[in-house]
Order: C-alpha cells, then sequence, then structure tokens
C-alpha cells in the first residue's frame, strides 16, 4: 500500500482563475493517475501521468486545460487551468504497481468550488 | 468505454441490519473488479479485487461475490454499525478503472 497527499485538501476559486493540485506518495511508485468526480457522477480517469514525459490523456480531457507535470517517481501536479464552474468537482491522484488486476491506491482528494 | 451501474443510489438502515448492494458491469472483456469504501474527507480504501468467476471474498463483515457471465457482484455487510457508513464504489477493468456512481450507505444507531 501507499500513504498519498493532496494538496489543497479544498479551495473555492473564481472563473477564469487556475489551481493547482499536488500529490506527493511516500514511495516510488510506477503508475500515478488524476481523477475527477463530479456531483452526482462517477469518478473518471483525466490522465495517466508519466514520469519523464507528456501526460497521457483520456477521450474529453486535453493537456492546455489540464497541464500535468510527474517530475519523480514520488510527486505529481494536476492544473485545472481557466476554470468555470463545471469544474468544481473532486480530483483524486491515485497510484499502482502493477496492470489493472491490481490495486490502484487514491489520495484523499481535493473538492474544487469554482463561482 | 466500460458501463459500471450501482445500486441502489442510497440507502438508509439501521443499526444491526444486514444489507446488500449491487455492481453491473458488462461481461464481455472482463479483467477484474474492484470494490472500495469511501468516508467523506478521507481516501476511498480498497476492500476486494475480484477476477474469477465465483470468487468470494470476505473481510471482517464485509464481504463479495462474483459473477462474471452475467456481470454483476454483490456486497454484503452483516450486522451494519455506524462506522460502515461511506459511499461504496465498484469499478471493472479493461485498459483503465471503470467506476459506477456508488451505494451511499447510512447507519442509523
Amino acid at each position: 500500500s501507499a500513504v498519498i497527499s493532496q494538496k489543497p485538501s479544498r479551495d473555492i476559486c473564481q472563473r477564469g482563475t487556475s489551481l493547482t493540485i499536488q500529490c506527493q506518495v511516500d514511495s516510488q511508485v510506477t503508475m500515478m493517475f488524476w481523477y475527477r468526480q463530479q456531483p452526482g457522477q462517477s469518478l473518471t480517469l483525466i490522465a495517466t501521468a508519466n514520469q519523464g514525459s507528456e501526460a497521457t490523456y483520456e477521450s474529453g480531457f486535453v493537456i492546455d486545460k489540464f497541464p500535468i507535470s510527474r517530475p519523480n517517481l514520488t510527486f505529481s501536479t494536476l492544473t485545472v487551468s481557466n476554470m468555470s464552474p463545471e469544474d468544481s468537482s473532486i480530483y483524486l491522484c491515485s497510484v499502482a504497481w502493477g496492470g489493472f488486476q491490481e490495486t490502484q491506491y487514491f489520495g484523499p482528494g481535493t473538492r474544487l468550488l469554482v463561482l | 468505454i466500460l458501463n459500471v451501474e450501482q445500486s441502489p443510489q442510497s440507502l438508509h438502515v439501521q443499526e444491526g441490519d444486514s444489507t446488500n448492494f449491487t455492481c453491473s458491469f458488462p461481461s464481455s472483456n472482463f479483467y477484474a473488479l474492484h470494490w472500495y469504501r469511501w468516508e467523506t474527507a478521507k481516501s476511498p480504501e480498497a476492500l476486494f479485487v475480484m477476477t474469477l468467476n465465483g470468487d468470494e471474498k470476505k473481510k471482517g463483515r464485509i464481504s463479495a461475490t462474483l459473477n462474471t457471465k452475467e456481470g454483476y457482484s454483490y456486497l454484503y455487510i452483516k450486522g451494519s454499525q455506524p462506522e460502515d457508513s461511506a459511499t461504496y464504489l465498484c469499478a471493472s477493468t479493461g485498459n483503465q478503472f471503470y467506476f459506477g456512481t456508488g451505494t451511499s450507505l447510512t447507519v442509523i444507531p
């Protein structure tokens, strides 16, 4: 398992601004992911954060809107750019060491409200 | 994209009652089924991973079964306690995790 922390835990932001969310893991991990849960919706994968290369984005998510960095095997950031009220969600990072039969371990989430 | 559905959406039970809820997923190209428990302001906690048809897993008062042929999994909680109050998520995996919207359980003391 892993201990995962996220900063900030919550924020209220104005539309048009950007917010960077940090994800820190207490051990080196192969795979890191970013998810979003909009109100009433399921957890949806935004992208896979690749160490030393560009993130791999899922359909409907683009780098300009959700730039991701992963400078090493224990840390990643997700930026929500040019925010609108539709970006109000819980954002979670998760980590895994193997394939999709393996458990993913999640951070506690960042609760974002955009006014 | 895999369509994963959970029912009911929410559930209120009395302390001591047993309860169960359902996760439905496409049976074709099945890889694994995960159950998580998510309390407000905490990290989702992994409960079970199941891969084989007929799998049954148990952790204390919580157990789960898997039917890959018909595409469903049941989660059972025996003798519900207030600390069981949480949202229970399932995810079916193909090339990523596909989550349902969860079942919100409230256990009334």
